[in-house]
């Protein structure tokens, strides 16, 4: 199974981001999604495709459906600079990792 | 406050083993699968290795299979991956990683600062 993510998305502060993961048949898979900061641990944001994490403003969201899983952040932040990406935990115990993807405050 | 501490990395020869532990605190140990996530520069992430919280299941990623070894010590709350038969492609930052649950099929809940491994002859 493999899944698929743009490499990087520019927003204005203010307006929304939406980042997406595509898989075949990604809605009825176990998707998670985590910001990477430069320099920092990644951090937990969503799990589950829609469950926000302890701490986690509701500015992100996550929704999924089809072939796509999206995670949605509203009023973005200078703050926001990241790199997202998505993870697809198969029952088989295995962990499959999106490329990231790389988002811009203008 | 939840804290993972890699250690052990460094430099290392192809073929020569090398052990990376994790120290981890601020959380019941014994209640969470841990594992290990790598990424090679200019790549993205991959999965290593995880261990159920009981040690009962251990799973690899396929690049590692058979050379790596993933375990762990409740009692000291630490978990160490022994890595065997290096190759140059093993270089990369290794991450400590808690999971959300018993079963390594859980998400990441937690990850340690990463510690970085180089394989160079």
């Amino acid at each position: 199974y493999e899944v698929t993510q743009s490499p990087s998305v520019s927003v204005a502060p203010g307006q929304t981001a939406t980042i997406t993961c595509g898989g075949p048949n990604i809605v009825r898979r176990n998707v998670h999604w985590y910001q990477w900061r430069p320099g920092q641990a990644p951090v937990l944001l969503i799990f589950y495709s829609r469950d926000r994490a302890s701490g986690i403003p509701d500015r992100f969201s996550g929704s999924s459906s089809g072939d796509t899983a999206t995670l949605t952040i509203t009023r973005v932040e200078a703050g926001d600079e990241a790199d997202y990406f998505c993870v697809v935990s198969d029952p088989l115990k295995e962990h499959i990792f999106g490329s990231g993807t790389e988002l811009t405050v203008l | 406050e939840v804290q993972l501490v890699e250690s052990g990395g460094g430099l290392a020869q192809p073929g020569r083993p090398l052990k990376l532990s994790c120290e981890a605190s601020g959380f019941k140990f014994d209640d969470y699968a841990m594992h290990w996530v790598r990424q090679v520069a200019g790549k993205g992430l991959e999965w290593v290795a995880g261990i159920k919280w009981n040690s009962e299941t251990e799973g690899y990623g396929d690049s590692v299979q058979g050379r790596f070894t993933v375990s762990r010590d409740n009692s000291k709350k630490s978990v160490v991956l022994e890595m065997n038969d290096l190759r140059p492609e093993d270089t990369a930052l290794y991450f400590c990683v808690q999971g959300s649950g018993y079963a390594i099929g859980s998400y990441f809940k937690f990850w340690g600062q990463g510690i970085k491994v180089t394989v160079t002859p």
